[in-house]
């Protein structure tokens, strides 16, 4: 099946630094990608809609300045949280879907930021 | 507004009864539904979806328009059920993205 890779896993940084998480499509070409967040104990929230080669889709409430999102090749997105702070804090997780209209999204292991 | 709506933050059953998660939605369309489930320590993964009616691991889910509801259920719980599990609905507009419930923990004790 098709696997998803974040790296890193985890990472700790201080505040008002930014740090990159990426997101790989490992044997497939992903021509979307979507980037969640998961508080403890709750949904997925949808941040951003990633598109190869377009600019991303921010949801509602989510600043697109703070969290830019990068999808340069159909196999790697990237998010970068800008300025972290400790309330950023929080499990992140991408998946990536390989058409448009595909039903089926492959997710990431997620990677959980602890910002301090 | 598109929402969906898993009513319970948990269900706990014993092994071998039946169990149905709930789960409705509001979608002014013609919804796709999925169910995903996670693992102990494993990632968000496919179970199943509306629109292929099968059933996995002996899940099956109806999609009923007039509820609104698109239920997950199994006839024999087993313990390796055990997992969190989150309705999902796709929106066909706007990149077709992904809306997803609060999620179920299930809990099937022995």
């Amino acid at each position: 099946g098709a696997v998803v890779s974040q790296h890193p896993s985890w990472v700790i940084c201080k505040s008002g630094t930014s740090v990159k998480i990426e997101c790989r499509s490992l044997d497939f070409q992903a021509t979307t990608m979507f980037w969640y967040r998961q508080f403890p104990k709750q949904s997925l929230m949808l941040m951003a809609t990633s598109n190869e080669g377009s600019k991303a889709t921010y949801e509602q409430g989510v600043e697109k300045d703070k969290f830019l999102i990068n999808h340069a090749s159909l196999t790697l997105s990237t998010l970068t949280v800008t300025s972290a702070h400790p309330e950023d804090s929080s499990f992140y997780i991408c998946s990536a879907r390989v058409r448009l209209s595909s039903e089926t999204q492959y997710f990431g292991p997620g990677t959980r930021l602890l910002v301090l | 507004a598109q929402r969906v709506t898993q009513p319970e933050k948990l269900l706990s059953v014993f092994k071998g009864a039946p169990v149905e998660l709930k789960c409705n939605y509001s979608y002014s369309g013609s919804p796709e539904l999925f169910w995903y489930v996670q693992y102990s320590r494993q990632r968000l993964q496919l179970l199943l979806r509306h629109i292929s009616r099968e059933s996995i691991k002996g899940f099956t889910a109806d999609l009923n328009k007039g509820e609104t509801s698109f239920h997950l259920k199994k006839p024999f719980a087993q313990e390796e059920d055990s997992a969190m599990y989150y309705c999902a609905l796709k929106s066909m507009g706007g990149g077709f993205k992904t809306i997803f419930g609060a999620g179920t923990r299930l809990f099937v004790k022995a």
